[in-house]
């Protein structure tokens, strides 16, 4: 079945970088969308980047875009999300979501991993 | 921005009810609608996409309903395993945006 499994997550100062990463297995990584979405301590839901099967196009969210990388190595089945600047307010649970579009994206997230936290505090 | 808004921050019911969930969006996105399922210190999961056809594997007590800005969650009779929050997502339009969720509690 599917696994998303997450790491890199910790406390970082403000106006540092940190990088995430997400191991798949169990599907094609090579032929999905992937996602990164966040959840701030007690929060609701919200969607991060975007990038499609083949790494060539991203999407990023006003909150971040400018700051985060979304990149992928289809070689390692490996989804990455690189944060710089990073500010109090990205302090949030980060999950690595999957498409389940093959090539073609249908952008709603079908399988979630288990996320990883990222702190931002002095 | 589509806005997507669950009225209903929180909906206490007792086991074996009928509840349902709604979410209205503020512009019309058609179909591409979907509902997840997080329970507390767990990752969302999928239960509807396409505004009603349930993912893989969601049983058939979880129906969801609805297209263009009005939509529900309905499920017939509540399990123990079915308290959770409940998020609804549009997928029409950039940027992908949640509601701000439903938590139903144990009345």
């Amino acid at each position: 079945q599917v696994q998303l499994v997450e790491s890199g997550g910790g406390v970082v100062q403000p106006g540092r970088s940190l990088r995430l990463s997400c191991a798949a297995s169990g599907f094609t990584f090579s032929n999905s969308a992937m996602y990164w979405v966040r959840q701030a301590p007690g929060k609701g839901l919200e969607w991060v980047a975007v990038i499609a099967y083949d790494g060539r196009n991203q999407f990023y969210a006003d909150s971040v875009k400018g700051r985060f990388t979304i990149s992928r190595d289809n070689s390692k089945n490996t989804l990455y999300l690189q944060m710089s600047s990073l500010r109090p307010d990205d302090t949030a649970v980060y999950f690595c979501a999957n498409d389940r579009g093959v090539v073609t994206p249908t952008y709603y997230f079908d399988s979630w991993g288990q996320g990883t936290l990222v702190t931002v505090s002095s | 921005e589509i806005v997507l808004t669950q009225s209903a921050a929180t909906l206490s019911v007792s086991p074996g009810e009928r509840v349902t969930l709604s979410c209205r969006a503020s512009q019309s996105v058609s179909s591409n609608l979907a509902w997840y399922q997080q329970k507390p210190g767990q990752a969302p999961s999928l239960l509807i996409h396409g505004a009603s056809t349930r993912a893989t594997g969601i049983p058939d007590r979880f129906s969801g309903s609805g297209s263009g800005t009005e939509f529900s969650l309905t499920i017939s009779s509540l399990q123990s395993e079915d308290f959770a929050v409940y998020y609804c997502q549009q997928y029409l339009k950039w940027p992908l945006t949640f509601g701000g969720g439903t938590k139903v509690e144990i009345k």
